[in-house]
């Protein structure tokens, strides 16, 4: 079974910009949760999505926004880039099955310059 | 915020147990503790979670205290592979919010 899919892998924008990430979750999985990491604040989660709706969300102002289609496919949109947003984004995909461990993606590693 | 506390780093010699202690005394009634690894900037890696019991599978064991109020996991013969982030996580059982800490740094040495 292949597994989570990000694309693309790097990116470099500059500030002001906006941005658009892509993860394909594993097969028959129906939620798809993004998060950023940076050196300095680590791991933090940006929201989750199910079904088509987003059923968790961090603390991350409304820059940051997302969406899921109808075959699990998930998209985050970065608006008005700031240099602080440069980070490794990566998007898990879990199963409503008996251990909801999720499942990583590579990330895709976006620089703002 | 991250709801446990892990040491920052950790060494280990080749083909020797590694024992990754986690300390998470708020932990509720309805969460489970996870523990995930990273090795140089890949996504993270599913190990292991459990509730209360002690649970093993091919990748490594936890231990669970009685109390629920911290945990170990081992990794029973650690390769210079293991070399990874480490992190502990706890989290509802259904809630995919995981509030990851900064975790603990492996080392496994020839």
């Amino acid at each position: 079974k292949a597994g989570v899919t990000q694309t693309p892998r790097y990116l470099i924008k500059t500030r002001g910009q906006q941005v658009t990430l892509s993860c394909s979750p594993i097969s028959g999985h129906r939620s798809v949760s993004w998060y950023q990491q940076t050196p300095g604040q680590g791991l933090q989660f940006l929201f989750e999505y199910f079904s088509e709706t987003q059923r968790n969300k961090g603390n991350f102002p409304g820059r940051f926004s997302g969406r899921q289609f109808s075959n699990s496919r998930s998209e985050m949109n970065v608006s008005t880039l700031e240099l602080g947003d440069s980070a490794l984004y990566l998007c898990a995909s879990s199963s409503q099955g008996a251990t909801y461990e999720q499942y990583f993606g590579p990330g895709t590693r976006l620089t703002v310059t | 915020d991250a709801k446990t506390t892990q040491p920052p780093s950790m060494d280990c010699a080749e083909g020797r147990a590694a024992n990754l202690p986690c300390n998470h005394s708020t932990i509720s009634g309805n969460e489970y503790v996870y523990w995930y690894r990273q090795i140089h900037s890949q996504g993270p890696q599913y190990i292991i979670h459990g509730l209360k019991n002690n649970e093993t599978n091919e990748m490594a064991s936890l231990i669970i205290t009685e109390d629920r109020k911290s945990s170990t996991l081992i990794l029973p013969h650690a390769t210079l592979r293991d070399t990874a982030v480490y992190y502990c996580i706890v989290r509802a059982y259904n809630n995919n919010d995981m509030r990851f800490g900064a975790g603990t740094r492996l080392t496994v040495k020839p």
